[in-house]
């Protein structure tokens, strides 16, 4: 079936380190994939997207890109700040619709000054 | 911006008591969602509804059930609470039109003892 697979944390890092928080996953078809982020005490936000293959989101210095030949969608940062410190969770959806959106298990980040 | 608040971020109760989960969205989105975030399993879709008096089961429905009598209010209803139903939920809306982004609010964390 459809899953998402994401790098067991926490993931520990010092101020201005570089981040990659790692996220495959197996789905029929062509599925959007994303990545959200929560932050202590609050709901979920998008944090990017991408919606084909080759496809890069980017917001607020992260990135990701949507590879199909390894079916990968990992999340990169070149240099992480303490206010980053959260749970990210990949995700995919594979008919365009949130009912059939698919979370990974999250992956908690603390960036230390 | 758009709101969707949760009007109990912490709730006790007691195993066999029925619980009530309040969820209202401000922004007049058509689909709204209940998801359950348990640790090591990210998050799971339990009912979602895509209109008024209109739900759907997600993944894990079972011991709940849901109520949306007016388009901003979407209910989330444990029957008879059980100490396996202790988690934090998520309730989430969208809209099928503009920036189609899912919208989260800040969680719910019940314990059932």
């Amino acid at each position: 079936g459809n899953s998402v697979t994401q790098m067991e944390g926490p993931v520990t890092l010092s101020e201005e380190a570089f981040l990659t928080i790692n996220c495959t996953y197996t789905a029929t078809g062509y599925p959007s994939l994303f990545w959200y982020v929560q932050y202590p005490g609050e709901g979920l936000q998008l944090l990017l997207k991408a919606t084909k293959a080759d496809d890069k989101g980017s917001n607020k210095g992260f990135e990701a890109t949507y590879r199909k030949e390894t079916t990968s969608f990992h999340l990169e940062k070149g240099s992480v700040q303490v206010s980053d410190s959260a749970v990210y969770f990949c995700a995919l959806t594979y008919s365009g619709g949130y009912n059939k959106l698919i979370f990974g298990a999250g992956t908690r980040l603390a960036v230390h000054p | 911006d758009v709101k969707v608040t949760q009007s109990s971020r912490y709730l006790v109760k007691r195993t066999g008591e029925k619980v009530f989960l309040e969820c209202v969205q401000d922004m007049d989105h058509e689909n709204m969602f209940w998801y359950r975030q348990d640790p090591g399993l990210g998050l799971r879709l339990i009912y979602f509804s895509y209109d008024v008096k209109m739900k759907e089961k997600g993944d894990i429905p079972e011991g709940y059930s849901v109520s949306r009598e007016k388009k901003e209010r979407f209910s989330l209803i444990l029957e008879s609470a059980s100490t396996n139903q202790t988690s934090m939920y998520l309730c989430a809306s969208y809209s099928n039109s503009g920036a189609n982004v899912l919208t989260f609010g800040a969680g719910s964390r019940l314990t059932v003892l």
